[in-house]
């Protein structure tokens, strides 16, 4: 298993500002996951982040608006970059479990942005 | 592209009674993993129970089981004696060959006292 440690839990911004997410995770893992949950939906992956190259992102899903940063095996950013009220979400890191029965998703506790 | 596709967006049940969320799945892959989620309040991703698409035997976790139809793809949640505790969203979830985690839209289970 692993244990994820994200930060902030919470915040409210203003429109057009930025807020970086960080997310640390207690052992070395290949990739990282970002997803972002908005009020009452399910989870979206925004973007796949794996140390030493570039974040893949999902189909709607942009580095301008999304950057990714990963350097080094335990720990992730997540930039929402000049927000909107559209952005106003929680915004999850996970990583992958890797052992056999350990084949689930491991959660941070997420980040419930409002943007104002 | 893998789907996943919950039907239910809410369901209730009495207290201490028996209750079973759907899940369907649309995927090439002959290996996979299935999973539910539950997701209180908190916020915080719980897991239920997962189950291993090579494994033919139903997966159990105490009160929760699945009935896991391969051919059909259909991967469906049975709580049994529900408790207060149980209320919450659930989410059905895929795990592809490339590690990603598709998940259905959830359904919000309501527990009546």
């Amino acid at each position: 298993s692993a244990v994820i440690s994200q930060k902030p839990s919470r915040d409210i911004c203003q429109r057009g500002t930025s807020l970086t997410i960080q997310c640390q995770v207690d052992s070395q893992v290949t990739m990282m996951f970002w997803y972002r949950q908005q009020p009452g939906q399910s989870l979206t992956l925004i973007a796949t982040a794996n140390q030493g190259s570039e974040a893949t992102y999902e189909s709607g899903f942009v580095i301008d608006k999304f950057p990714i940063s990963r350097p080094n095996l335990t720990f992730s950013t997540l930039t929402v970059s000049n927000m909107s009220p559209e952005d106003s979400s929680i915004y999850l890191c996970s990583v992958p479990g890797r052992s056999i029965p350990n084949t689930e998703a491991f959660f941070g506790q997420g980040t419930r942005l409002t943007v104002v | 592209a893998q789907t996943v596709t919950q039907s239910q967006p809410e369901m209730s049940v009495q207290e201490a009674e028996t209750v079973t969320l759907s899940c369907t799945y649309d995927t090439s892959e002959s290996d996979y993993y299935l999973f539910w989620y539950k997701q209180p309040p908190s916020r915080q991703m719980i897991l239920v129970i997962r189950q291993e698409a090579y494994k033919q035997q139903n997966a159990t976790e105490n009160r929760f089981s699945v009935n896991f139809q391969k051919a059909a793809k259909s991967f469906s949640l049975k709580i049994s004696d529900s408790q207060l505790g149980d209320a919450a969203m659930y989410f059905c979830a895929y795990r592809s060959r490339d590690d990603k985690i598709i998940f259905g839209k959830g359904t919000r289970l309501h527990i009546l006292p």
